[in-house]
């Protein structure tokens, strides 16, 4: 199976600060990859698919790059709001599953 | 508007069955893989199963095969986890997703607001 890895598994940044976040599959998935955000207490939330689209309603500060094994998600400016755990999912050698990354926990300093 | 409404979650001895729902409302329901993604307390999301338009084809990960059915009913919109020979480890919360597949890429578009499963004697 294909394994999704996450990096740094958390980050505390400042109000306004670029935050990037990295997503590595131990094999290629071409452009196939999707970006949630989870809210404590909240279900995840789709952000971006095929590794740069913004689903709609995701606010322009969220931006996907990548494809095949190395994937970045950045905020380019850093809300309150945006305190949240990310998660990557890989789209590709559907079915049987889809996997998602372990996590990312950005925190406010 | 899509909705995606769960129930049944609750305590449950280890060893012990539970059956989870899932309501969908606000899209063609039987246009859509479904899927069950569970979270541990304090830990990541793992799928759990996703079922195929018509209920002929379903998968589950390993952890899970044998005990869990998936299961859906396309006149009543609703999607449902059998969970049988509960364990501890099964304690998350559960959630069901729509998988929508876009440009060959698959990926959970709408989810619901998950039911709590607590495996404890």
């Amino acid at each position: 199976d294909i394994q999704m890895t996450q990096s740094p598994s958390s980050v505390c940044a400042s109000v306004g600060d670029r935050v990037t976040i990295t997503c590595r599959a131990s094999q290629g998935i071409s452009s196939w990859l999707a970006w949630y955000q989870q809210k404590p207490g909240k279900a995840p939330k789709l952000l971006i698919y095929a590794a740069s689209n913004l689903q709609s309603g995701v606010p322009s500060r969220f931006s996907g790059y990548g494809s095949g094994t190395d994937f970045t998600l950045t905020i380019s400016s850093l809300q309150p709001e945006d305190i949240a755990t990310y998660y990557c999912q890989r789209g590709n050698s559907f079915p049987p599953g889809l996997t998602f990354g372990g996590g990312t926990k950005v925190e406010i300093k | 508007e899509v909705q995606l409404v769960e129930s049944g979650g609750g305590l449950v001895q280890p060893g012990g069955s539970l059956r989870l729902s899932c309501a969908a409302s606000g899209f063609t329901f039987t246009r859509y893989w479904m899927s069950w993604v569970r979270q541990a307390p304090g830990k990541g999301l793992e799928w759990v199963a996703n079922i195929k338009q018509d209920g002929s084809e379903k998968y589950y990960v390993d952890s899970v095969k044998g005990r869990f059915t998936a299961s859906r009913d396309n006149a009543k919109n609703s999607l449902y986890l059998q969970m049988n020979s509960l364990r501890v480890e099964d304690t998350a919360v559960y959630y069901c997703a729509r998988i929508y597949d876009v440009w060959g890429g698959y990926y959970r578009d709408y989810w619901g607001q998950g039911t709590l499963v607590t495996v404890s004697s």
